[in-house]
């Protein structure tokens, strides 16, 4: 049982390029989120889903889109990229709206 | 300004000590989630504390929820370097979807 799996680990984009951060998880959770994590701010949430074809926004959704195309799997984009983007990214899952969160391994992203 | 402020942000002890960090906020909440997390990992849940007053215990862990649903406390006794991480709390108000969470204790236990 993989739980919440995130691709890639390690990105290194230049400002203005674009990338797709994958989320994937088998515990067949109706709810996922995007989180970035920078040092000193913990965890803020960018987008979440409700459910499978559903999207949200989050705290810090700005520069970031998402799509929730099938139930296991939840995309965040980046369409350019800019420094202010290095961050870690999380994806979670969770069954319901108050149950716990399961989070993925994280990808370190670097916008130079 | 964060939502929820944790206290202290680092923390460095020897293996044997007590210690409590803290998790606070002017806002109330109707529950408080306590993870940890190590590094290159995501943060892994704790303990869920929804009742004003609780308390919940997780082996040399003590979790503590506020009479007021504005704070809560980690206590944990006889720190092992096991113990070491990042403890996030993390806090759901009212009939919000999201969780809010905190910036976290890092924790270091030298053997």
């Amino acid at each position: 049982n993989a739980g919440v799996t995130q691709t890639p680990k390690f990105r290194v984009l230049k400002t203005g390029q674009s990338m797709t951060l994958l989320c994937a998880q088998d515990m067949n959770h109706e709810y996922m989120y995007w989180y970035r994590q920078d040092p000193g701010m913990g965890l803020r949430l960018i987008h979440y889903s409700v459910g499978e074809g559903t999207t949200a926004k989050g705290e810090v959704p700005d520069g970031y889109n998402v799509s929730r195309l099938k139930k296991q799997n939840f995309l965040l984009g980046l369409e350019s990229a800019a420094p202010s983007q290095t961050s870690v990214y999380f994806c979670a899952s969770s069954w319901a709206q108050e149950s716990p969160l399961h989070f993925g391994n994280g990808t370190r992203l670097t916008v130079t | 300004t964060q939502l929820l402020e944790q206290s202290p942000q680092f923390l460095s002890i020897q293996e044997g000590e007590n210690l409590t960090v803290y998790c606070n906020s002017s806002s109330v909440f109707s529950s408080l989630q306590w993870y940890r997390q190590e590094p290159g990992e995501g943060p892994v849940l704790l303990v869920t504390v929804v009742t004003g007053g609780e308390v919940k215990k997780l082996k040399r862990l003590t979790f503590q929820f506020g009479d007021a649903r504005k704070d809560s406390s980690l206590h944990i006794t006889a720190a092992q370097p096991g113990d070491t991480g990042l403890y996030l709390c993390a806090g759901k108000r009212g009939s919000a979807r999201q969780l809010t969470f905190g910036s976290g204790t890092q924790l270091t236990v030298l053997p």
